[in-house]
């Protein structure tokens, strides 16, 4: 059974700094992983998609990797901004039909 | 081209009434997701539909739920005799194949509150 873990649960950094967030999947047979974004009482905002094949993506300040044989991702956000606050999701897809399993998430505060 | 909507945004249901959740896909897409987030959770995966059909419903309690996808018009999630336990966020996503490598894209969520 597929199980998605986030660490830190929490994290609080000054503005400006460079900082990871960390997901771990115990199943590497994946097809995809999902980092999404939710701001509080909102919905989740897709921020990358990484496909099996992949290695990484990028958009912006933000770069996420996956080592699928270690069961591995990370979130990078270069140059953090109080913006940034939110929680950020980690998701597989382990099945061919799309069904995402949930990390628990890393809620960040970036202080201005 | 519109996002994925699920209205309402807020539902107050006493215990013992009926929730019905819409959700409308983003144009183009025929598959469709519920997830449910109860409070301090994650959210968890409840059942996936196509078009008049029912993938997946691994995720559905066993009793008092239900989802359906018909062919016009928007996916339901129906919750008969709410209880408080039910009170939770249900998101709903789309996407244009039901395949593991493709993207899926979220609604705002419902909010379901039972009094």
């Amino acid at each position: 059974k597929q199980e998605v873990t986030q660490i830190p649960a929490a994290l609080s950094v000054p503005e400006g700094e460079n900082l990871v967030l960390n997901c771990s999947f115990t199943d590497s047979a994946i097809y995809n992983l999902q980092w999404f974004r939710q701001d509080p009482g909102k919905g989740l905002t897709s921020l990358l998609l990484i496909q099996s094949s992949q290695r990484e993506q990028t958009s912006g300040r933000l770069n996420a990797s996956l080592d699928k044989s270690s069961g591995r991702s990370t979130l990078y956000i270069a140059a953090s901004q109080p913006g940034d606050s939110a929680t950020y999701l980690c998701a597989v897809t382990s099945s061919n039909t799309g069904k995402l399993i949930f990390g628990q998430g890393t809620t960040l505060q970036v202080k201005p | 081209n519109a996002g994925v909507m699920q209205n309402p945004r807020h539902l107050v249901r006493r215990r013992g009434q009926e929730a019905r959740l819409r959700c409308s896909p983003m144009k183009g897409h025929s598959h469709v997701y519920w997830y449910r987030q109860l409070p301090e959770e994650g959210l968890k995966f409840m059942v996936y539909l196509q078009k008049e059909n029912i993938i997946d419903e691994s995720g559905m309690p066993k009793e008092r739920f239900s989802a359906e996808f018909p062919k016009e018009g928007p996916s339901i999630l129906r919750i008969q005799q709410v209880v408080r336990g039910d009170s939770a966020a249900y998101f709903c996503a789309s996407s244009p194949a039901g395949t593991g490598a493709t993207e899926a894209f979220f609604g705002q969520g419902t909010r379901l509150t039972v009094v």
